[in-house]
């Protein structure tokens, strides 16, 4: 039974460059969030989806933006890169139910310079 | 923004000692967890605690919650070099995102 998988594990990307990352979650989830986790921090709340429509979004400015497919795989794109945007990118599914750990997959390390 | 505060922010012990770690959050919760996460790669889920719930075991794991203090304790007892990692605990505030503290590196040393 594969767990989340992301991919690419490493990305590096100029300032003002788009990136999108890919995830795959959980077999049996239908739950998909994201997060950013800058070095030494906790990860911060990007958004969430269900249903193929943002549930919940964090705060994050529009740059930030994702999608997710009837297969419940996600994505997140990011547009007019920053070097703040530097960061691991993780991936969390889940299913819809009360009291649902997430399982997260390793990340996307990605590098803006 | 971060709810929860974790304390120690790291922790350095002797392989076989105790490691107790501490979460602060500000506001009401459905429940808490608790995740590790071993560096450069994704989080694990570890334990999870209901508000109506004081205290939960998982092996050689023990999580107390105290709402009127709005304060959780991470022990894990008799540690191993490989508990070396960080920890974070996480609100769930029901109909809210799980929202992560800052962690506590724990070091153990053979």
């Amino acid at each position: 039974d594969a767990g989340v998988t992301q991919s690419p594990t490493h990305l590096i990307k100029t300032r003002g460059q788009q990136v999108t990352l890919r995830c795959s979650p959980k077999s049996g989830h239908d739950t998909v969030s994201w997060y950013q986790q800058a070095l030494g921090q906790g990860p911060q709340f990007i958004f969430q989806y269900y249903e193929e429509e943002e549930r919940q979004r964090g705060n994050f400015p529009d740059r930030f933006s994702g999608h997710q497919f009837p297969n419940y795989s996600s994505e997140l794109n990011v547009n007019a890169l920053l070097l703040g945007d530097s960061a691991l990118y993780l991936c969390a599914s889940s299913s819809d139910r009360l009291n649902s750990p997430l399982h997260f997959g390793n990340g996307t390390r990605l590098t803006v310079t | 923004s971060q709810q929860g505060e974790e304390d120690p922010q790291a922790l350095s012990i002797q392989e076989g000692e105790n490691a107790t770690m501490n979460c602060s959050y500000k506001t009401s919760i459905n429940n808490l967890q608790w995740y590790r996460q071993n560096s450069g790669r994704g989080l694990v889920h570890l334990i999870l605690i209901r508000s109506n719930e004081r205290e939960k075991h998982s092996g050689r794991l023990r999580v107390t919650l105290d709402t009127s203090k709005k304060s959780s304790s991470l022990l894990i007892t008799a540690s191993r070099a490989a508990d070396t990692a960080s920890y974070f605990c996480a609100t769930d505030g029901g109909n809210t995102p799980l929202v992560f503290g800052k962690g506590t590196r724990l070091s153990v040393i053979a």
